[in-house]
């Protein structure tokens, strides 16, 4: 069964650490990894992946994603406390179709 | 340009009830998509449409029933209401560009309580 699992379920740190997201697949007919950070309500964009070793960054936020062994990792460096959301992770398969993770819930203290 | 928009935001039904969430996107995108977000379980699809006339069903279809009238209009229907359809439901579309995947815009949700 296709399956996207991401960890941990949930992560605490303070102010000006670094995290570590990670997203596992087992996904058919793979095509891309996509990142999205959710705040209070909708999913907002924050990479998508589709060759594995190409780091993609964005401020503090970086990820990249290894094919051969069907993960990728979201790194943020110096944490601030309006990162705090939860971090979903979805694999694009087949014809445009999506599975998600249950997300990585952060929470960054003062 | 208001991206993707659902209503409603909030709704509150009783079991066997009917109703229609309304999703609406203004960026010609082609593909728009149905999800419900349970605690714990990130987002699960229950229906998507790659055209204007054209459904399919995702993971979860069961109970729900959607139709794609015009390209721009996503629309959900419950046609008798189960506790077991309590959650908070997202509309996504997504375009065609370049003949490759790309990222989905997300609604700013519904939030269904079924009795």
């Amino acid at each position: 069964e296709d399956k996207v699992v991401q960890s941990p379920l949930s992560l605490v740190v303070h102010e000006g650490d670094t995290v570590t997201l990670n997203c596992s697949y087992e996904v058919t007919n793979f095509r891309s990894l996509l990142w999205y950070k959710q705040e209070k309500k909708a999913p907002t964009f924050l990479f998508m992946l589709t060759s594995s070793g190409i780091e993609k960054k964005s401020g503090r936020l970086s990820s990249i994603l290894d094919k051969k062994e069907l993960s990728s990792i979201l790194n943020i460096t110096a944490t601030q406390t309006g990162d705090s959301a939860i971090y979903l992770c979805a694999v694009a398969w087949g014809f445009n179709k999506f599975y998600f993770g249950s997300g990585t819930k952060l929470n960054v203290k003062p | 340009n208001a991206g993707v928009t659902q209503t409603p935001k909030f709704r509150v039904l009783k079991t066997g009830q009917s109703m229609t969430l309304l999703c609406a996107q203004d960026m010609n995108h082609e593909y728009m998509y149905w999800y419900r977000q349970d605690p714990g379980m990130g987002l699960r699809l229950i229906h998507y449409s790659v055209g204007e006339g054209t459904t399919a069903k995702g993971e979860v279809p069961d109970g729900y029933n959607v139709s794609r009238l015009k390209k721009q209009n996503f629309l959900l229907g419950l046609e008798s209401a189960a506790p077991s359809q309590t959650s908070v439901y997202f509309c996504a579309s997504s375009s065609l560009a370049g003949g490759s995947y790309n990222e989905q815009f997300f609604g700013p949700g519904t939030r269904l309580t079924v009795l």
